[in-house]
Parts: structure tokens; sequence; C-alpha cells
């Protein structure tokens, strides 16, 4: 199976500061990497898929990037409503997550 | 626009079996992968089972392989899922989810439903 390193576990930043989560695979995933948000008592949102392409409808202040075993998310100048889980999901090899990353505002 | 609706959950003991159930709306059902996504208490998030929009492919995580079943039926927009032989570690949320055009991500998901195994 391939296994889904999430880093950091959690992180505060503040308002309009710049976030970087990274997501390690265990193996090459050839961008089959998605990102999803999920704030409490919701259900989780999909953001980002194919490493890098916006899910319509989500601001364009996150982005990701990355390849071969290597992936990351960045928020571009952080937001009250930016407060969650996120998970990184590989669909290389059958489907797997991350462990997730909990950010809060400092 | 597009609605999923669990369904089925509830309380059960070790060793028993429930089944669960995704009422699709606001899209074309039979032209999607399907997919159960559970979460335990407080933890993150476990794929647990797909079905392709024919029901021709279907995969299971090895945790629930040879317990769970996943089905669909087009003629009436709804997934389900089989669970038996149920353990306490089972216990969670369990979401249905579509899968994205791309086919290995997930773009709309229910509310979740919850499951507990229990005595």
């Amino acid at each position: 199976d391939i296994q889904m390193t999430q880093s950091p576990a959690s992180l505060s930043a503040s308002l309009g500061e710049t976030v970087s989560i990274e997501c390690l695979a265990s193996e090459g995933i050839s961008n089959s990497l998605a990102w999803y948000q999920q704030k409490p008592g919701k259900s989780p949102q999909l953001l980002i898929y194919g490493a890098s392409s916006l899910q319509d409808g989500v601001p364009s202040r996150f982005s990701g990037s990355g390849s071969g075993t290597q992936y990351s998310l960045k928020i571009s100048g952080m937001q009250p409503e930016d407060e969650g889980v996120y998970y990184c999901q590989q669909g290389y090899k059958y489907l797997t997550f991350g462990s997730g990353t909990k950010l809060e505002i400092k | 626009e597009v609605q999923l609706v669990e369904s089925g959950g509830g309380l059960v003991q070790p060793g028993r079996s429930l089944k669960l159930s995704c009422l699709a709306s606001g899209f074309t059902f039979s032209n999607y992968g399907m997919n159960w996504i559970r979460q335990a208490p407080g933890k993150g998030l476990e794929w647990v089972a797909s079905i392709s929009s024919s029901s021709s492919y279907i995969y299971y995580a090895d945790t629930v392989k040879g317990r769970f079943t996943i089905s669909r039926d087009n003629a009436k927009n709804t997934l389900y899922l089989q669970m038996t032989s149920l353990r306490s570690e089972d216990t969670a949320l369990y979401y249905c989810a579509r899968h994205r055009d791309s086919g290995y991500c997930f773009d709309y998901w229910g509310q979740g439903v919850m499951v507990t195994v229990s005595s």
C-alpha cells in the first residue's frame, strides 16, 4: 500500500500569512494527488486535484504543486475561514489519505 | 444541486450486520463512480470501498475486504454498503462520496451517517 505522510500535524498562522502543508508518498504517484479541507462538524471539501488543478469554486489563494513523491498545498494569505483540517489523498494505487494537518489562526 | 444523503446508521452489537444507503440527486448517478469513506471519532479519513458507474469494477480496503459489500441501483439513484461481522473498530462516521471525472478523487460528499459498534 502507498503511505502518505503529511507534515506538520498542526500549525497556526496569522491572518494574511502564507502557509504550506507537505505530503510525502511512499512511492511515486504521478501527480494523482488531491487535497481536501474539512471544517469542524462538516464533510470534507475538494480543493485541489491532479496535484495542482483548482477545483471549481475554490479561492485562488489555494494552490498545489509537486511531483513524484513530494507534494505541497499553499495558502497565500491566511483567512479566518481557512481554519480546519487538511488532508492529502493519493489515487495512483487504490486510495489512501494522509493523516491530516490541523490549521488554526494564531 | 448535487446532493448525497446517507441513511441506515445506528448502534449495533459486534458481529452483527448493518446496511447503509446513500440517495443521490442533482446529477446523472449512472455516469459516476461512487465511494464509501469513513472517519472514526476524532480521527482521519479512511477510504472503504469504490464502485464504478456500471458496477463493473469494485474495490475494497483491506480492513473491510470479505466483510463489507458495496453495491448500487442506478434505477433508484442509490448506493449501498452492506456491513457484516462488524467490529468495534468499524465505529465511524460513514460518508458517501462521488468520484470526480478524473476517477480517483471525490468532488461531492454526503453529510455522513454514524455507525457505532458496541455491546
